[in-house]
């Protein structure tokens, strides 16, 4: 079965640069969500989108801003980085019920480091 | 005070022991528990979920849910070294993304 598609999987940038972290949902899931793991972290909730509308946000740093585009794939854009930003990055998503749904499918992840 | 508790672990077994893994929870709102396995360097795998209290049995694996206690276990029977992996449990309250407790590595020794 297709699963959450991320890319890069790896991602290496200095202090003050910009990343673009990309997701593709499983074909037919219309809801993304973005969450970070830091090391040793549970992962924290940054910001979801339900057919290319912001439905929900968390914690996610003014720096930081995502969409979602009319083929249900995500971008996250990262500016300004700092060290404190290296984190794995996991894009799920899920058939929403109005944006939100209890059964989301985690991609494997981006791992960026802020040197 | 974090809304999901999670014994951290670690935690280390013999092949076949029975593991018990639990969770806390402060909010009675929240709706739907979940069970995710994460193998290290790699993202979170819904293993089951539940609504109600009670048991829900899937292979090896049982969910358990306490709402009048707030309390949420996971059982492995038979564990497998393939079992050793961070579990994490997730609470879902409605129109909101998933809270997630802090994990518990666990290892199955062979």
């Amino acid at each position: 079965a297709a699963g959450v598609i991320q890319s890069p999987r790896h991602l290496i940038k200095e202090k003050r640069e910009t990343a673009t972290l990309k997701c593709y949902p499983i074909p037919r899931h219309d809801t993304v969500y973005w969450y970070q793991q830091g090391p040793g972290q549970d992962p924290q909730f940054l910001i979801s989108f339900y057919e290319k509308m912001q439905s929900d946000k968390g914690s996610i740093p003014d720096r930081f801003s995502a969409q979602q585009f009319s083929d249900y794939h995500s971008e996250l854009n990262m500016s300004s980085l700092e060290l404190g930003d290296s984190a794995l990055y996991f894009c799920a998503s899920s058939l929403g019920s109005g944006g939100s749904s209890y059964e989301q499918y985690f991609g494997p992840g981006t791992r960026l480091t802020v040197t | 005070q974090k809304e999901v508790e999670q014994d951290p672990g670690p935690l280390s077994v013999p092949e076949g022991a029975i593991v018990s893994l639990n969770c806390t929870y402060s909010n009675s709102a929240f709706q739907y528990f979940m069970w995710y396995r994460q193998y290290s360097r790699k993202g979170p795998e819904l293993l089951m979920y539940t609504y109600s209290s009670g048991n829900k049995e899937d292979g090896r694996f049982t969910a358990q849910v306490d709402k009048s206690s707030k309390y949420i276990s996971l059982f492995i029977r038979d564990s497998q070294p393939s079992d050793s992996a961070t579990y994490l449990c997730a609470i879902y309250m409605g129109r909101r993304a998933l809270t997630f407790g802090s994990g518990t590595r666990l290892q199955v020794q062979p």
